[in-house]
């Protein structure tokens, strides 16, 4: 089955600099990748979704890339604030089945 | 707000009985999901529905079913439940049948079993 690995450990970064989180899947080779946030005890929020034909997506200080190849998508948030402390989950629907990764948590120190 | 409703927002019962947790999907969309979230499984995909027809399903157990109306509301039974049962059920909904339309996630119900 769909197996799909993001960053095990959780992440910590400074105020304004940029956070990267990185999304693996096996097994499959899906036609899009999706990324949500999630906050504690709430539902996922969506935020991008990226085509197998696009090699990078933007929307304001966010960015995703996706490597078919190494079968892997990177999340990027730039100038990053306290306000996007939240766990980002990657998704992808494989085989009529829909998949999420076990997320990242990120925490923005001020 | 998604525009996803689910209720009840919490509930707690014992082990052996059954429950119904309900979901209306945002405005004019047709698709619902159902997903189970535990601690340590994560997000896990159970069951889709297509303009009340069944259309994916996931590590649904046969415990449990589901079924959407015709005014496409959605509801997820649970029977004869066990302790790990215990999790976060979330219902999504998005306008059409592919992965490819974005899902809109209602705040969740909360199942205790003790």
């Amino acid at each position: 089955s769909q197996k799909i690995e993001q960053n095990s450990e959780a992440l910590n970064i400074q105020e304004g600099k940029t956070a990267t989180l990185t999304c693996n899947y096996t097994n499959y080779s899906p036609a899009y990748l999706q990324w949500y946030r999630q906050d504690p005890g709430r539902g996922p929020v969506f935020l991008l979704l990226i085509r197998e034909n696009e090699k990078e997506k933007r929307k304001e200080r966010l960015k995703v890339t996706f490597d078919t190849t190494l079968k892997q998508s990177l999340f990027h948030i730039t100038a990053s604030q306290p306000a996007d402390s939240a766990t980002y989950l990657c998704a992808l629907e494989a085989g009529n089945q829909f998949y999420f990764g076990t997320g990242t948590s990120l925490t923005v120190i001020p | 707000d998604s525009g996803v409703t689910q209720t009840p927002k919490h509930l707690i019962t014992a082990t052996g009985q059954r429950v119904t947790l309900r979901c209306s999907p945002r405005s004019g969309d047709l698709s619902v999901y159902w997903y189970q979230q535990s601690l340590d499984q994560g997000l896990q995909f159970l069951i889709q529905y297509y303009n009340g027809e069944e259309r994916a399903k996931g590590n649904i157990l046969e415990r449990f079913s589901a079924q959407q109306f015709p005014d496409l509301h959605s509801e997820l039974n649970l029977s004869s439940l066990e302790l790990g049962d215990s999790a976060l059920y979330f219902c999504a909904s998005s306008v059409g049948l592919a992965g490819t339309y974005e899902q809109y996630f209602g705040p969740g119900t909360r199942l205790t079993v003790t």
